[in-house]
């Protein structure tokens, strides 16, 4: 398996709690992503990363915030959760943006109650 | 806005038998086309490539091809076997950015 890692792998909250997720990898790949996955919708692209400190919104980034202070952890904030953002969420990295693949952490699923 | 559809949503094969899954994606301006392997409460695992410039994949049983101007993809799954039985989910990259875009899959159960 490609090294990349997230954790928690499940954690359950409460409504209006702050929450961080972490992804790490171990391949110094350049690109980084989060996914949610919901049923009904597929996989949808929240936030990415490009290098160190460079952050950009993806299509569902409402109620979400992501940093990246060094180039093997990517972390993604709730700041505060709500039920909508009950889902499994994935990490994923790459080497280039438009060449490489992307490769996939083994998800984090979070209830907010 | 792109979007990516798979059918069937779900197939069931004896094993042995040679399968085909579809994708079809709106928009053609697409740097490549992904295909992926899911399995219950798992990540995702890459399974093809297919660039834009690209016609075809091959990775051991597997097949991908890709007609970028009618905007379909068809992944070939040869003698296929109860090891196969997941979730198939097709991606493109589009030019617009860096996300992919993903259909919501195809869920293949292969009985022995």
């Amino acid at each position: 398996d490609a090294g990349i890692t997230q954790s928690p792998r499940h954690k359950v909250t409460e409504t209006g709690t702050p929450v961080t997720l972490r992804c790490h990898q171990t391949e110094n790949h350049r690109y980084m992503y989060w996914y949610r996955q919901d049923p009904g919708h597929g996989l949808r692209l929240i936030h990415y990363s490009y290098g160190v400190k460079d952050t950009d919104k993806g299509e569902v980034s409402d109620g979400y915030s992501v940093s990246r202070s060094k180039t093997e952890d990517f972390l993604l904030t709730l700041e505060s959760a709500t039920s909508s953002q009950t889902s499994v969420y994935f990490c994923a990295m790459a080497a280039a943006a438009h060449t490489d693949t992307q490769y996939f952490g083994p998800g984090t699923r979070l209830t907010v109650l | 806005k792109q979007e990516v559809t798979q059918i069937p949503a779900a197939l069931s094969v004896p094993e042995g038998e040679n399968l085909v899954l579809n994708c079809s994606f709106t928009d053609s301006a697409i740097y490549n086309l992904q295909w992926f392997r899911q399995d219950p409460g798992k990540g995702l695992t890459s399974l093809l490539l297919i660039q834009s410039s690209q016609r075809e994949q091959t990775s051991g049983r597997l097949n991908a091809s890709l007609d970028k101007s009618s905007g379909r993809s068809t992944l070939y799954i040869a003698a296929s076997q109860p090891g196969d039985s997941a979730t198939y989910l097709c991606a493109v990259l589009e030019g617009a950015g860096t996300a992919l875009i993903f259909g919501k899959g195809t869920t293949l159960s292969v009985s022995s």
